[in-house]
């Protein structure tokens, strides 16, 4: 079934600004909003933000979602190492009645 | 504290079934759906399906209908996911998560298929 395209990678230097990008279409991301995740190598994923800005506890404030349209965006500022992670934007699709994942971005400190 | 923990890892044939718990504590069991995400080595997530514990309903993926087979028992709050007729590229790590929004994941189980 369709998922959700995210670019493959994105590197920008300690302390700088990325901008993580989720395109989907009118039946999830214009829809449902997305929530995004973090997973580092050999880890499950963890919940940085859901229904586009709502960050669970213990969420650094560094991140930050919003949507518009049919497109979904993840900022991180102030990039860390430990920011160094694949990234994934997630929705529920109301025509196939299932959640799809965007195709991952992976976040390289420099 | 939330906490979703599932069972060992797996080694079956082609053809065979596999069946993965899913026990969850910290929250009450019934009050959250349960998702299962599976992730092959080296490539993206893909979901699975879901169920709402509460009242034991599923949706599963197009891709896996008629494959798969989710469950829960309330009375020890675990969730379960069976996947039958296994191929070599159904191996992979296999995650329950907690809720529409993904907040809590399982450690993860390895399911391999080979001969």
């Amino acid at each position: 079934q369709a998922g959700l395209t995210q670019p493959p990678s994105v590197s920008k230097a300690l302390r700088q600004t990325a901008t993580l990008t989720c395109t989907g279409n009118s039946n999830n991301v214009g829809n449902q909003g997305a929530a995004w995740l973090q997973q580092h190598q050999g880890h499950p994923p963890k919940l940085l933000s859901y229904k586009n800005n709502n960050r669970p506890s213990g969420i650094s404030e560094r991140f930050s979602a919003s949507r518009s349209g049919n497109t979904a965006s993840l900022t991180i500022t102030g990039l860390q190492p430990e920011d160094e992670a694949d990234y994934y934007c997630s929705a529920w699709d109301s025509s196939l009645s299932a959640h799809v994942f965007g195709t991952g971005t992976k976040v390289t400190v420099l | 504290q939330v906490q979703l923990v599932q069972s060992g890892a797996e080694v079956k044939k082609p053809g065979a079934s596999v069946k993965v718990s899913c026990k969850a504590s910290g929250y009450t069991f019934t009050s959250y759906d349960i998702n299962w995400v599976r992730q092959a080595t080296g490539q993206g997530l893909e979901w699975v399906g879901w169920m709402s514990p509460n009242s034991g309903n599923t949706g599963y993926a197009q891709k896996f209908q008629g494959r798969v087979i989710i469950t829960r028992d309330t009375s020890i709050s675990t969730a379960s996911m069976e996947l039958s007729s296994l191929r070599s590229d159904d191996t992979a790590v296999y995650y329950c998560a907690r809720s529409n929004n993904f907040d809590y994941w399982g450690q993860g189980t390895l399911v391999t298929v080979s001969s």
